[in-house]
């Protein structure tokens, strides 16, 4: 049931552009991005539900493939303050929430 | 207003123990989710509380249980520690369990965590 995240890892110059992707095996009924920095909580981002919708936060935004099940989440010109590891989490008809392992985004200078 | 609060925040135990950790959701919010954080495995998720009830349960053994009492706030208890079970606890709340999330009611807001070292 756990979504599945790739890349596991990125690592960016500062303005660079990054995709991460998450993909379920299930119907899903949303998908939530969250960023946990280093030492600190995880933290919402945006949350997709079924239809399609892009969704955009400043220079990041998501979009969700209803029918492949599938959620990207898309960062443009990347800050260093986008360094973090970033879950995608899928919510099923149970109403849980179930998080991908993540994927440890690094941003250099 | 006050964000969700964890107790303790670091606590070491030996291995055959037991262990009950706090969470306080935010005012208002009635549903209070636990995760298991760990290295190699990401988030986990172990149970999902709504007044008072368990809603959901992921796959973790029986040792792990919890509960949530009429203000809310809930704790979960993991009998007969063993290593394996070092890890962030987080504790995270939301407005409803799941459901439409037309206002992002379902939108979790996660406790800064207890690290639990089991040796």
């Amino acid at each position: 049931q756990q979504p599945v995240q790739s890349p596991q890892a990125v690592i960016l110059r500062e303005g660079e552009d990054a995709v991460i992707n998450c993909s379920s095996s299930k119907a899903l009924y949303s998908v939530h991005w969250y960023r946990q920095k280093h030492g600190e909580a995880p933290v919402f981002l945006m949350i997709l539900l079924k239809g399609g919708e892009q969704k955009g936060h400043d220079k990041i935004s998501a979009s969700f493939n209803e029918k492949k099940q599938q959620s990207s989440l898309y960062l443009t010109a990347s800050q260093l303050s986008y360094s973090g590891t970033y879950f995608c989490g899928t919510e099923l008809r149970a109403q849980k929430l179930v998080f991908g392992q993540g994927t440890r985004l690094t941003i250099n200078p | 207003k006050a964000g969700v609060t964890q107790t303790p925040r670091y606590l070491i135990k030996t291995r055959g123990q037991q262990v009950t950790l706090s969470c306080s959701p935010i005012s208002g919010h009635r549903s209070v989710s636990w995760y298991q954080q760990t290295p190699g495995q990401g988030l986990q998720f172990l149970f999902e509380y709504f007044s008072e009830t368990q809603r959901n349960k992921g796959n973790f053994p029986g040792r792990f249980s919890g509960r949530q009492f009429s203000n809310s706030r809930s704790e979960m208890n993991v009998s007969t520690l063993e290593l394996g079970d070092s890890a962030l606890y987080l504790c995270a709340s939301s407005l409803v369990t799941g459901g439409p999330s037309i206002s992002g009611a379902n939108v979790l807001t996660f406790g800064a965590g207890s690290r639990l070292t089991v040796l």
